[in-house]
């Protein structure tokens, strides 16, 4: 069975431009989560969708990051303009059931620097 | 709000030795859920050991095992017989609400 996908694996942009990042999460995994990692801090929640639905929202930093995910399969994350504080890894994760409980399985992450 | 803390940014044993890793954290959630993720260099995070907060036995998996302190909001992480697989970073976890609050990490190195 193949696990959560992301491309690409590294992404080097400039101030001000645009950059899309994708998930494949594992297939029939409802659940899908976006996390950063700023360089040396903690890993932040972003979003959750269930399907293509936006579940929770809470931790998207700002009106540049915009978070898609048509026909509840792969999702993008969109950041436009990025700025330099927008550099770090970004992580999707997805499960399959809808608890608390259940296991989130990591992919490997997009390492983003904007310069 | 929930926060996770992981006060040892680095650590190195030797091969074989057992090394403790702590992580406190503060909720006020009643039903919430702990964890501990590795992440092996250049590798994707995966899930180590998991606790479940209304139990009092603590959770072992094989050389991994944990100590779950409730009142004192304390959840370290003991591997046993360490071996060289085992240098990662190691991130401790908390949930309640299904998405993850994680610590600030720990690097741990097993040293040959």
């Amino acid at each position: 069975e193949a696990g959560v996908t992301q491309f690409p694996s590294h992404s080097v942009i400039e101030k001000g431009q645009t950059v899309t990042l994708r998930c494949d999460p594992i297939s029939g995994h409802d659940n899908l989560y976006w996390y950063r990692r700023v360089m040396g801090k903690e890993i932040k929640f972003l979003l959750h969708f269930v399907k293509e639905s936006k579940q929770d929202e809470s931790g998207m930093p700002n009106n540049r990051f915009l978070a898609e995910r048509t026909g509840g399969t792969y999702s993008t994350l969109k950041v436009q303009p990025a700025e330099l504080e927008d550099s770090g890894v970004y992580f999707c994760a997805s499960s399959q059931e809808h608890t608390v409980v259940d296991e989130q399985f990591f992919g490997p992450g997009t390492r983003l620097t904007v310069l | 709000a929930q926060t996770v803390t992981q006060s040892q940014p680095e650590m190195s044993v030797q091969e074989a030795e057992t090394v403790t890793l702590s992580c406190t954290y503060d909720t006020s959630e009643s039903n919430y859920y702990l964890f501990w993720y590795k992440q092996p260099p250049s590798r994707q995070m995966i899930l180590v050991i998991r606790q479940e907060a209304y139990k009092q036995q603590n959770a072992t998996e094989n050389r991994f095992s944990v100590n779950f302190q409730k009142a004192a909001k304390s959840f370290s992480l003991k591997i046993s017989d360490s071996q060289l697989g085992d240098t990662a970073m190691y991130f401790c976890a908390l949930t309640a609400l299904q998405k993850l609050v994680f610590g600030q990490g720990t690097r741990l190195t097993i040293n040959p």
